[in-house]
């Protein structure tokens, strides 16, 4: 079954520690996203690929990174310089203008 | 701009009963593309439904419908016959398409719904 696939479900980190979330998707959809939710505020954009090799940020980008090595993933860096990273992280693939955003399962991150 | 609003944080329904989820939508474009996501516990956003700015047609699948009114900007969400199986977050979002380039998704803050048995 093609799909999204986000791991690990639940991460532990340090304050002042880099991490990669991965997301992986066999639906071979050009674009993907990630988004950050918290309580109470729906979901924001953090970065955005639209093809391979191409990325662009999105509306709270500051203190992560991303790269679009290959179609199939797009992973996410935390680093130390976002300041509240405690959050639930979902990634999103789109097939062409007009479709829908498809969601991996989400990781929710814990930093202490 | 783009803005979407979903003014009730939280629904509580007893089984059986109809519940209507609201989202009132702001947007400078003329054509855009509206969207309705499940979120259950298991943390995945569902994808719902699509509507586009020119079809007004209220859509029914299943114990689902959706009404949509340009005039008021909104595009609510109505489940019939609830089931313990909705309770769920549901998310509204809007998609502009008239400002080329990347087209982004705005969503709603989210309306929590839980059906009791």
């Amino acid at each position: 079954d093609g799909g999204i696939t986000q791991s690990p479900k639940y991460l532990f980190r340090k304050e002042g520690q880099n991490v990669t979330l991965s997301c992986e998707q066999n639906l071979n959809h050009d674009a993907m996203y990630w988004y950050r939710q918290d309580p109470g505020q729906g979901l924001r954009l953090i970065y955005y690929s639209q093809i391979v090799n191409d990325f662009q940020k999105g509306d709270i980008a500051e203190g992560y990174s991303v790269s679009r090595e290959k179609k199939e993933s797009f992973p996410l860096t935390v680093t130390s310089a976002q300041k509240n990273p405690t959050a639930f992280y979902l990634c999103a693939s789109r097939s062409g203008e007009d479709s829908p955003l498809h969601f991996g399962n989400g990781t929710r991150l814990t930093v202490t | 701009a783009q803005k979407v609003t979903q003014a009730q944080t939280e629904i509580s329904v007893v089984e059986k009963e109809d519940v209507t989820l609201d989202c009132v939508y702001e947007t400078r474009d003329t054509t855009y593309y509206l969207f309705w996501y499940k979120q259950p516990p298991s943390g995945e956003l569902v994808f719902l439904i699509r509507r586009n700015s020119f079809d007004e047609q209220n859509e029914i699948s299943g114990r689902y419908s959706w009404n949509f009114q340009k005039s008021t900007s909104s595009f609510n969400f109505t489940i019939t016959a609830s089931q313990v199986v909705d309770s769920a977050v549901y998310f509204c979002a809007l998609r502009g398409m008239n400002s080329g380039g990347y087209q982004k998704v705005t969503f709603g803050t989210g309306t929590k719904l839980q059906v009791i048995p």
